[in-house]
């Protein structure tokens, strides 16, 4: 099954800087891989998502990118603040329906920006 | 728009008993997908139903169960708990193939 290893397992940043999370899969008919940015107490909530067919995908401070030959996929969000701070989980799945419709999650990742 | 929601938000039980949890998918979707969430295993697919049908399950025991009704809101049953299932149990919504998942916020579940 789909295997999905995201790095590092914690992050710290200054305020203002940039942040970068890494994620690879290992199944190749993944074709689906959203981004979910988790608070304490709160559910998983989606922040970015990308299909196979797109290389990047940008949203105000948050992009993803993917490179489907190496399978990897990463997280950047540019001028972080305080409210960023949260677990980032990537995840993939085939995309389709039924069987095809699960996620498989990374490890997540704990950013934590310094003010 | 509401949100995905979950009932309970917290749970206590003791080892053996069993507990049903709700979810109440956001208006208009069909898919409602269950998960566990624990600081060893993460987040890990429990199941999957649309339209009445169970989809697509993960790799858990047969003592986790569940069903969803015609309204689309769904249940999932944990029987003869073990302290291993305490958890944050997740449900997630969606349109359909395709489309995002979002998730509620959860049901805290500890077994004591």
């Amino acid at each position: 099954g789909e295997n999905v290893e995201q790095h590092p397992s914690t992050l710290s940043v200054q305020e203002g800087d940039s942040a970068v999370i890494k994620c690879t899969y290992s199944d190749s008919a993944s074709n689906y891989f959203p981004w979910y940015k988790q608070e304490l107490g709160k559910g998983p909530q989606l922040i970015i998502d990308i299909r196979s067919n797109v290389g990047e995908k940008k949203d105000q401070r948050i992009a993803v990118t993917l490179n489907k030959t190496a399978k990897h996929f990463s997280l950047h969000i540019t001028e972080t603040q305080p409210e960023d701070s949260a677990v980032y989980f990537c995840a993939a799945s085939r995309g389709g329906a039924g069987a095809n419709s699960k996620l498989t999650f990374g490890k997540g990742i704990t950013l934590s920006v310094r003010p | 728009k509401a949100g995905v929601t979950q009932t309970p938000r917290y749970l206590i039980k003791t080892r053996g008993q069993q507990v049903t949890l709700s979810c109440s998918p956001i208006s208009g979707h069909r898919s409602v997908s269950w998960y566990q969430q624990t600081p060893g295993q993460g987040l890990q697919f429990l199941f999957e139903y649309f339209s009445e049908t169970q989809r697509n399950k993960g790799n858990f025991p047969g003592r986790f169960s569940g069903r969803q009704f015609s309204n689309s809101r769904s249940e999932m049953n944990v029987s003869t708990l073990e302290l291993g299932d305490s958890a944050l149990y997740l449900c997630a919504s969606n349109q359909g193939a395709g489309y995002g998942y979002t998730f509620g916020s959860g049901t805290r579940l500890t077994v004591v």
